[in-house]
This record gives C-alpha cells, structure tokens and sequence, in this order.
C-alpha cells in the first residue's frame, strides 16, 4: 500500500497570512492531484502535477511536485476566509494504473477574518 | 448537469440491517469507486470498477459488496450492517485513456449503524 502522509493536520490561521502544508510518501506517484472539500460536500480537484519539479499556480494557490515525484506541497498567499475546507492530496499508483487514487488523511485549514 | 450522484444522503441502520447505496454518473465514465471518509483518515477506497461487469477490492473492503451492472451505476451493499460502518461514504467516477483523469465526486451518503 502506498502511504501519503499530510502535515500539519490541522491549521488555524489569521486573513492575510500566508501558509504551506506538504504531502509526503517513501513511494514514487506517477503524478499527485490536489483536492479541496467543503463541509458536507464531496472533494472537488484543484490541480494535477504530472512531472518532477513542476510548480502550478492558480491564484494565490501555488503547488509544487517533488523532484523524485514522492512529495507535494501546497502554497497559500495571503489566505482568505473562503480558502478554509480540507485539502487533500491524493496519488496515483506510477507502474501502469491509472485509476486507483490514493488519499492523503488531509489538512483542515481555517482562516479566520 | 447532475455529474455523480449518490441516494440516499442520509440513513439510520440498526445492527444487523442491511442497505444498498446507490450512485449513478452521467458522464459516461469507465472507473468507478466507492471511499468511506472517517475522522482523521482520510478517504479510504472500499471497492472501484473498471468497467461494466467488472469490481475490485479497494483498502478497506470487508463487510462490503458492489455490483457494476450498467455502466452508468455503481451499487455498494452492506449485507450485515456494524457500528464500525458509521461512516460518511463517497463516490466518484473518472475516464479511462488518460495520463491523468480528475475524480468527480457524489455529495456523500451519512450513514450511522446503532
């Protein structure tokens, strides 16, 4: 089994800070999705990162792919109220499958205002 | 655009019941995937499909049974309900073909086991 480990797990933080959470595997991901979910909603994609190294941006989120293709992080600038859900990454097994995705335990942000 | 839907949202069972949920998608996805979502754990996969007449086990799959009998739906049975099965449960849906396919997600089903 391919374990995603997210920290921190929790997170609780002022309007306008900025904030990073990392999601982190001893195993190779032939790529990493990032989700957010909101309260009694399903988790909704934000972003896919494919190659080693490879930085997204969209908005004030900024998500990087490990070199070795094992970890991920997650970049907030200047958080805002409606940022607040938890975020979880998730990874598809590298090797052939393409569908069988992986969940992190996610990080529960709240930016308060 | 009803996208993945799941039936019912909300359900009481008493131990030893038993229930199916139903999740049905309209977008003509091949892959389909039952998770369970606990506190602190994350979403674990019970069983997926990768095509009609086709299931697997996932992670966490005892206790569970699906069937993948039109491609469009996605059952998920719980033959004898426990409490440990107090869960919210999630399905999703992907394509097939891709490098790198998104996962649409139903809303959830809540499921308490007293």
């Amino acid at each position: 089994t391919q374990l995603l480990e997210q920290s921190p797990q929790f997170l609780s933080i002022q309007e306008g800070e900025n904030l990073t959470v990392y999601c982190n595997s001893s195993s190779v991901f032939s790529s990493l999705q990032w989700y957010r979910q909101e309260p009694g909603e399903g988790p909704v994609l934000l972003v896919t990162v494919v190659t080693g190294g490879e930085v997204k941006k969209l908005k004030r989120l900024t998500f990087q792919f490990g070199d070795a293709r094992k970890d991920s992080s997650l970049h907030i600038t200047a958080a805002q109220p409606g940022d607040t859900g938890l975020y979880l990454c998730a990874g598809l097994n590298s090797g052939g499958s393409n569908y069988k995705l992986t969940f992190g335990k996610g990080t529960l942000l709240t930016v308060n205002p | 655009n009803a996208g993945v839907t799941q039936t019912p949202k909300f359900r009481v069972l008493k131990t030893g019941q038993s229930m199916t949920l139903l999740c049905a998608q309209d977008m003509n996805h091949e892959y389909m995937y039952w998770y369970r979502q606990d506190p602190g754990m994350g979403l674990r996969l019970i069983h997926y499909s990768v095509g009609e007449g086709t299931t697997a086990k996932g992670e966490v799959p005892d206790g569970y049974n699906v069937s993948r009998l039109k491609k469009q739906n996605f059952l998920l049975g719980l033959e004898s309900a426990a409490p440990s099965q107090t869960s919210v449960y999630f399905c999703a849906s992907s394509s097939a073909g891709r490098v790198v396919a998104e996962a649409f997600f139903g809303q959830g089903t809540r499921l308490t086991v007293v």
